[in-house]
């Protein structure tokens, strides 16, 4: 079965770095995008970006060029996000989804059929 | 601000239908996704496509759109559907991914 599985919890100082793992199971790693989303305490979903297996092309969303950056390593399946210059609304969950996408009447559609548990990302002096 | 719009909160009577929506000018060329999320879990897939249903997901949810504004519908909600539900979408860049602000629905 298809498994994603993320890294412990993190408390990080302002201006730190943090990098947050997602191994995957139960499927062919190479064969599927993955995307990282976000979630602060009460707020809503977050999309922060996505990478192919081969790790290019990847996209960000705007808000985090810069200080984003997400690897993928195909030898042990796993992925990998990194934020840089972290500050206190940074705090969040963190999640790894896996890409799925098809078309229907022309029209193409993506979803994220797998989800990891989440990582709390906590930044605080 | 999101460029998929859903109203912050619905409520239904135990049984009856109830229909979330979510609009933004990307919807009229894609199909957006739907994602159920209960309290400290993770988001879980319950519509993408036209309206099609992961395997687990019961035939009450079902999903529709008409030109930029797709609908989650939920017909005969239980109590276990009380959640926050969100869209998403490629964005108009077509390079980008977005969620809607999410609704929480409540079954009274």
């Amino acid at each position: 079965q298809v498994q994603l599985v993320q890294s412990g919890a993190e408390v990080k100082e302002p201006g730190a770095s943090v990098k947050v793992s997602c191994k995957a199971s139960g499927y062919s790693f190479s064969s599927h995008y993955m995307h990282w989303v976000r979630q602060a305490p009460g707020q809503g979903l977050e999309w922060m970006g996505v990478i192919h297996p081969s790790g290019a092309p990847r996209s960000y969303a705007q808000k985090f060029q810069g200080r984003l950056t997400l690897t993928m390593d195909t030898s042990t399946s796993a992925a990998h996000m990194e934020l840089s210059s972290l500050r206190s609304d940074d705090t969040a969950v963190y999640y790894c989804a896996r890409d799925v996408s098809g078309t229907y009447d022309q029209r193409t559609y993506w979803y994220f059929d797998f989800w990891g548990r989440g990582t709390l990302v906590t930044v605080s002096s | 601000s999101s460029e998929l719009t859903q109203d912050p909160a619905v409520s239904v009577a135990l049984g009856q239908t109830v229909s979330i929506t979510c609009q933004g000018d990307s919807l009229r060329n894609t199909y957006v996704s739907w994602y159920q999320q209960k309290p400290g879990q993770a988001p879980v897939l319950v519509i993408y496509g036209k309206n099609n249903r992961p395997s687990g997901i019961p035939d009450r949810f079902s999903g529709s759109s008409s030109g930029n504004t797709a609908s989650l519908t939920i017909t005969g909600a239980q109590a276990e559907d009380e959640a926050d539900y969100y869209c998403k979408s490629r964005d108009s860049s077509g390079d980008h991914w977005v969620f809607g602000g999410g609704t929480k629905l409540t079954v009274l």
